[in-house]
């Protein structure tokens, strides 16, 4: 049974940091990876995609990389900002059903 | 490009009042689509989802239902609610197994 866990629950930043976020998953033969983010009641926006076959993707800022064999994903942002802070919930999917299991999120916050 | 809707985007009701969600999908067809519930403090617990037209599968033993009258809506129901039924919900679809992108969200609370 898949499991995805996301550490820290929260973290605090200076504006202009790169920082990480961290996602490990307990099932290797998981087919994608996707990265939300959640800003205070709205919906989750989807980030990034890493499917089974990538390594990693990247949007402006943003790179997610997917390490299959160590049940690790990460979150990369560079030169964060404000406009930054928000729940970031990674989310995998294994098994032939097609859901996708949720981490419980890591809440940012990003100081001007 | 996809569109999907939610709608109401609040909603106050009494407790045992009935309970009709919609969430709609423009953009394509034939997709995977999901019902999943976000209690406050707490992370997201899929709730219903459905691979086609009057196929449903639920994940949670609950006084909630699902509907799938069309190929892009999907509706939750209930016939009578419980205080505990108070959260955020949120519809997502999905072109393919593995890969979800949701609505907005219907803030729900049960008075």
């Amino acid at each position: 049974k898949q499991e995805v866990t996301q550490i820290p629950a929260a973290l605090s930043v200076p504006e202009g940091e790169n920082l990480v976020l961290n996602c490990s998953f307990t099932d290797s033969a998981i087919y994608n990876l996707q990265w939300f983010r959640q800003d205070p009641g709205k919906g989750l926006t989807s980030l990034l995609l890493i499917q089974s076959s990538q390594r990693e993707q990247t949007s402006g800022r943003l790179n997610a990389s997917l390490d299959k064999s160590s049940g690790r994903s990460t979150l990369y942002i560079a030169a964060s900002q404000p406009g930054d802070s928000a729940t970031y919930l990674c989310a995998g999917g294994s098994g032939n059903t097609g859901k996708l299991i949720f981490g419980q999120g890591t809440t940012l916050q990003v100081k001007p | 490009s996809q569109t999907i809707h939610q709608w109401p985007a609040t909603l106050v009701q009494p407790v045992g009042s009935p309970l009709s969600l919609e969430c709609t999908v423009e953009g394509t067809s034939n997709p995977n689509l999901y019902w999943y519930r976000q209690a406050a403090g707490r992370g997201l617990q899929l709730l219903f989802y459905s691979v086609g037209i009057g196929q449903i599968s639920s994940e949670v033993p609950q006084n909630l239902s699902a509907s799938r009258p069309q190929d892009r809506q999907f509706i939750l129901s209930s016939k009578k609610l419980l205080l505990s039924d108070s959260g955020f919900y949120l519809c997502a679809w999905s072109p393919k197994f593995h890969e979800q992108y949701f609505g907005p969200g219907t803030r729900l609370t049960v008075t």
